[in-house]
């Protein structure tokens, strides 16, 4: 069963704060984990990738994984206007070929 | 960097027609994708190749065919296209090298109206 779930939001934070997104996954044995940012109307584009349990910090972004609790989330510090978008949390596992899962995408909105 | 290139960012067809849908990339990628993108449903995967005249049913082939002549381009075939076929249309490129944990990269898309 491949399923990836994520709040489909919005999710408004003031400008400045911390966005908190996360991103739950039902198969164990996944092995790869990426976060992708799209604006409207655009294509998706990848933000960061994580593969071990922790956390991995990439300038205003960290991504965090917990395999016990099937569980990734991504948090922007100093969230900016520019950084509203729908966010993507996308799943491999080799059991699914070269195919990647991904969840319904949360819609974040920094406000001014 | 990674360049993806769909021939199309806009299309409009009509109801019949048969439909190309052209993906090009730059990086000998192995693997490349074709998704459809609509709302609430999220990415869905078509069909996918691993290799020049290689390709792989995804999630939703019904409709849809493929072509891979050469490495650096895949094309998606709409054999008569249906209004149930409006969407974004979403080319990816992928190496097979270290493969579990290489990213997908994504072309612009293409927004496919059919009336």
């Amino acid at each position: 069963q491949k399923e990836v779930e994520q709040n489909s939001g919005p999710l408004s934070v003031p400008e400045g704060a911390i966005a908190s997104l996360n991103c739950t996954y039902s198969d164990r044995v996944s092995q790869s984990f990426f976060w992708y940012r799209q604006y409207s109307g655009k294509s998706p584009e990848l933000i960061m990738s994580i593969y071990s349990n922790g956390d991995k910090e990439d300038g205003r972004f960290t991504a965090q994984l917990n395999k016990a609790s099937q569980y990734v989330s991504l948090l922007i510090r100093d969230s900016q206007p520019s950084d509203s978008a729908t966010y993507l949390c996308a799943v491999k596992n080799d059991n699914y070929g070269q195919n990647f899962v991904f969840g319904p995408g949360t819609r974040l909105s920094v406000l001014p | 960097d990674v360049k993806v290139t769909q021939s199309s960012r806009y299309l409009v067809k009509r109801t019949g027609e048969k439909v190309f849908l052209e993906c090009v990339q730059d990086m000998d990628h192995e693997n490349m994708f074709w998704y459809r993108q609509d709302p609430g449903l999220g990415l869905r995967l078509i069909y996918f190749s691993y290799d020049v005249k290689m390709k792989e049913k995804g999630d939703i082939p019904e409709g849809y065919s493929v072509s891979r002549e050469k490495k650096e381009r895949f094309s998606l075939i709409l054999e008569s296209a249906s209004t149930n076929q409006t969407s974004m249309y979403l080319c990816a490129s992928r190496t097979g090298l270290s493969s579990y944990n290489s990213p997908l990269h994504f072309g612009n898309g293409t927004r496919l109206t059919v009336t």
